[in-house]
């Protein structure tokens, strides 16, 4: 069964470091998505993604955040400037007929 | 933002008993989902309701969406260890934004 998959499942960074999280949709996906979890809260919509252009962001997803679809495959988040309360689980999605399918995560822990 | 309160937060049990879960909004959605989440992994989509009042059926765990669409429960029969986790409810509109609940962390015991 086709799954969502996301590289790397952890990453260690220094506060003030880029790092890009790395997800492969389900191939015939339309709408994708980027979700964060802090340790013991809720899953946090982060930002929608559709025909190659962000759709929705919350406002969470501020100007260090950035997503791209460099390829046919790939769909990145991109933290410019790696803050401690950035650390989090990283969760990708990606949706067809409203049904959403999420990654194992990523999870990112910023020193 | 649009808030989906899930009760209870936790709830731990014995195995074999019946339980409640409940997802509680001011706000109307057109399509209502739960997930159940282990710790260190993404949430598991169990089961999609679209239509007020409807109720749907997953082995021993029932689904049902509030006639307003504003709110959804889901009941667990017989519960058994395997089905400890967190249970979130997840609200979308007509765009592609979708609002977690706070969750409920289940327990059973053995």
């Amino acid at each position: 069964e086709p799954e969502v998959t996301q590289t790397p499942s952890h990453q260690v960074t220094q506060m003030g470091q880029e790092v890009i999280l790395r997800c492969v949709p389900i191939s015939n996906h339309l709408y994708f998505y980027w979700y964060r979890q802090i340790l013991g809260q809720k899953v946090e919509f982060l930002v929608s993604f559709y025909n190659n252009e962000i759709s929705e962001k919350s406002e969470i997803f501020d100007d260090q955040f950035s997503v791209e679809r460099p390829d046919g495959s790939n769909f990145t988040l991109k933290i410019r400037s790696t803050k401690l309360e950035d650390s989090a689980m990283y969760f990708c999605a990606s949706t067809r007929d409203r049904i959403q399918y999420f990654g194992p995560g990523t999870r990112l822990l910023v020193l | 933002t649009q808030l989906l309160e899930q009760s209870p937060q936790f709830l731990s049990i014995q195995e074999g008993e019946n339980l409640t879960v409940y997802c509680n909004s001011s706000s109307v959605f057109s399509s209502l989902q739960w997930y159940r989440q282990e710790p260190g992994e993404g949430p598991v989509l169990l089961v999609t309701v679209v239509t007020g009042g409807e109720v749907k059926k997953l082995k021993r765990l029932t689904f049902q969406f509030g006639d307003a669409r504003k709110d959804s429960s889901l009941h667990i029969t017989a519960a058994q260890p395997g089905d400890t986790g967190l249970y979130l409810c997840a609200g979308s509109n007509t765009g592609n934004q979708f609002y977690f609940g706070t969750g409920t962390s289940l327990t059973v015991i053995p």
